[in-house]
């Protein structure tokens, strides 16, 4: 049974740093890896895709990457700004299934 | 990309009645979609596969009798919450997997369904 977790559950950090959100899958049988970006009271909008072929996806300021045999995957903001501040998702596909599991999401906060 | 609609986006009703909440897949057709609920300050937790044409797959701890799915069409599934109460409070958020290029797939999210129930 898959289950995702992500680490740390909070963090606070200063306007201008580089960070990385952890993201940790138990079954590596996954079609896809997927992190996602929720404001406070809105719906989800989706960041970044890795399929499970792929190693990294890139877009603007934020970088993932995928690694199957260790059954994690990895966020990376550069230069977070306070409009970073939201809660992160991954989700990870089930085994053999594109049904989603999500982790237990990380809240960002930078401060200005 | 591909787009899920939900409907409505917010509702409030009464404990004891039902309420339904459609999903719509607007560009692309899904014989497959799911349902996630999400509580306050807690992550999504899949609740139940609606497949077109046939009976829904609930995850384990689901009631399928008060959670009613129907997939009827190729880009319509429905929840139905029965007898809903204070507890049942909640935003519902359903996904379609859609093609994401060439022959891979990306789940598409709708924007979800807030639920008071008083």
């Amino acid at each position: 049974k898959q289950e995702v977790t992500q680490i740390p559950a909070a963090l606070s950090v200063p306007e201008g740093e580089n960070l990385v959100l952890n993201c940790s899958f138990t079954d590596s049988a996954i079609y896809n890896l997927q992190w996602f970006r929720q404001d406070p009271g809105k719906g989800l909008t989706s960041l970044l895709l890795i399929q499970s072929s792929q190693r990294e996806q890139t877009s603007g300021r934020l970088n993932a990457s995928l690694d199957k045999s260790s059954g994690r995957s990895t966020l990376y903001i550069a230069a977070s700004q306070p409009g970073d501040s939201a809660t992160y998702l991954c989700a990870a596909s089930a085994s053999g299934t594109y049904k989603y599991i999500f982790g237990t999401g990380t809240r960002l906060k930078v401060l200005a | 990309g591909a787009v899920v609609s939900q409907h409505p986006s917010w509702v409030i009703c009464k404990s004891g009645t039902s309420v339904k909440i459609e999903c719509r897949s607007l560009d692309f057709q899904a014989t497959t979609m799911f349902w996630y609920r999400q509580f306050p300050k807690q992550s999504l937790m899949l609740m139940a596969t609606s497949n077109e044409g046939s009976k829904a797959t609930y995850e384990q701890g689901v009631e399928k009798d008060k959670f009613l799915i129907n997939h009827a069409s190729l880009t319509l599934s429905t929840l139905t919450v029965t007898s809903a109460h204070p507890e049942d409070s909640s935003f519902y958020i359903c996904s379609a997997p859609g093609l994401a290029g060439g022959s891979s797939y990306e789940q598409y999210f709708g924007p979800g369904t807030r639920l008071t129930v008083t």
